[in-house]
Formats: C-alpha cells, sequence, structure tokens
C-alpha cells in the first residue's frame, strides 16, 4: 500500500517557472522525504524534512511540512529542463520497522525549454 | 564501494523459471532494502534488513519470494516460478541508522516472458 499520495500527478512548466508539488499521507511520521526519479531507474535523495520541522531549503527547493493536516509540498525554484523527472515523497512512520520508507505514487514533471 | 551497485542491470526471463538479483550496498550500511517498481507507479516496499536479519519482510508478496544477506553486506532476492505479473524494476536501497536518506541503486528491470 502507499502511504503518500501526490497531486498533481503530472506537470507541465515552461523553464523558468516554479514547479509546486503536494504530498498528502495518512499516518504519524519520523520524516518525510523527497526523491527524484529519472527514466524509471535509480531513485536521488533530495531533502528530508523532521516532524518537528516546518520548511526546510536546499538550493532551489522548498520544502513545507504541515503534521495537523499531514501534507507537505516541494518548491522547485526557477526551473530547468534538466529537471524533467518523477518526483516522489515518502514517509518515515513511527510505527514502521527501522527506518522502512512509504512511497506515494510519484508527479511526473516536464519542464520545456 | 561509492554507490549501491544491482546486478544484472537487465533480466528476461520465461515463465516458471528462477531468477535471482543482486545488490551490493554501500559499505557501512547496515540497512538494506528492497521495493519493486511497476510502470507509472511508485516503489513498493518488499523487505528490509539490518545486518543479516530480515527485520521486516512484510511486503513480499507471496512464498515464490526469499531474499538473504548471509554477512550483513551483499544481498540476494530471488523468485521462484516466476511469473509475468512479476515484470518490473527492482530497486535496492542502503541506508545508515534510522533516520538518514536512502541512496538507491540504479535497479533491474525483470522481465518474464
Amino acid at each position: 500500500s502507499q502511504q503518500g499520495e501526490e497531486d498533481p500527478q503530472a506537470l507541465s512548466i515552461q523553464e523558468g517557472e516554479n514547479a509546486t508539488m503536494n504530498c498528502s499521507y495518512k499516518t504519524s511520521i519520523n520524516n518525510l522525504q523527497w526523491y527524484r526519479q529519472n527514466s524509471g531507474r535509480g531513485l536521488v535523495h533530495l531533502i528530508l524534512i523532521r516532524s518537528n520541522e516546518r520548511e526546510k531549503h536546499s538550493g532551489r527547493l522548498r520544502v513545507t511540512l504541515d503534521t495537523s493536516k499531514k501534507s507537505s509540498s516541494l518548491l522547485i525554484t526557477a526551473s530547468r529542463a534538466a529537471d524533467t523527472a518523477s518526483y516522489f515523497c515518502a514517509t518515515d512512520a513511527i510505527k514502521a520497522a527501522g527506518n522502512k520508507l512509504t512511497f506515494g505514487g510519484g508527479t511526473r514533471v516536464l519542464v520545456k525549454p | 564501494g561509492a554507490g549501491v551497485s544491482q546486478t544484472p542491470s537487465n533480466k528476461v526471463t520465461e515463465k516458471g523459471k528462477y531468477v535471482e538479483l543482486r545488490c551490493d550496498p554501500i559499505s557501512g550500511h547496515t540497512a538494506l532494502y528492497w521495493y519493486r517498481q511497476s510502470l507509472g507507479q511508485g516503489p513498493e516496499f518488499l523487505i528490509y534488513f539490518q545486518g543479516t536479519g530480515a527485520a521486516d519482510d512484510s511486503g513480499l508478496p507471496n512464498d515464490r519470494f526469499f531474499a538473504v544477506r548471509p554477512e550483513g553486506s551483499v544481498s540476494t532476492l530471488k523468485i521462484q516460478r516466476t511469473e509475468r505479473g512479476d515484470s518490473a524494476v527492482y530497486l535496492c536501497a542502503s541506508s545508515l541508522d534510522r533516520g538518514g536518506g536512502y541512496t538507491f541503486g540504479s535497479g533491474t528491470r525483470l522481465t518474464v516472458v
């Protein structure tokens, strides 16, 4: 089963625009992570936000977390063609064993040059 | 090694055959995870190892699937009597102790014909 659900499922923007995608989840978490995947192969870890944090930045990425609404958002500013990829949120649930992550279905982002 | 290595990168097998997929995690990462990803979906959890033992195998779909990690480093995912529905990309990841991000391998694309 997938804990996180991303919205929208797909997003098409022009280079230079901002891209925003959202993730909702169901259970209490230790942290929430965002990953990027190119060409359907290995995922790359982008950013981790802990349950006691509300906002985090990394380069052109900005992540917010609202634990009361069980939701997170990922903002990519000044997008580039190289940002074209699928983006997944993943949650580390409090009751999960070890560091097991549950992934959402992903948002497919197309950045047009 | 520098990253998580998965072999083979592609595997085509006939229905009913047995396959083994190998994962070589980052040296020193005690936690190892197997996920399966179907086209257009997010990764689905299969099994998690902490050291040599399977800490959580709740994601294995049935008893045709089995995984081992005998020396606490390399892991092998074994699938018996393969079915066409087993076709997917099998992803392996490793991490340090709880609370960190995963490092994923590039995956093995399994096609059962």
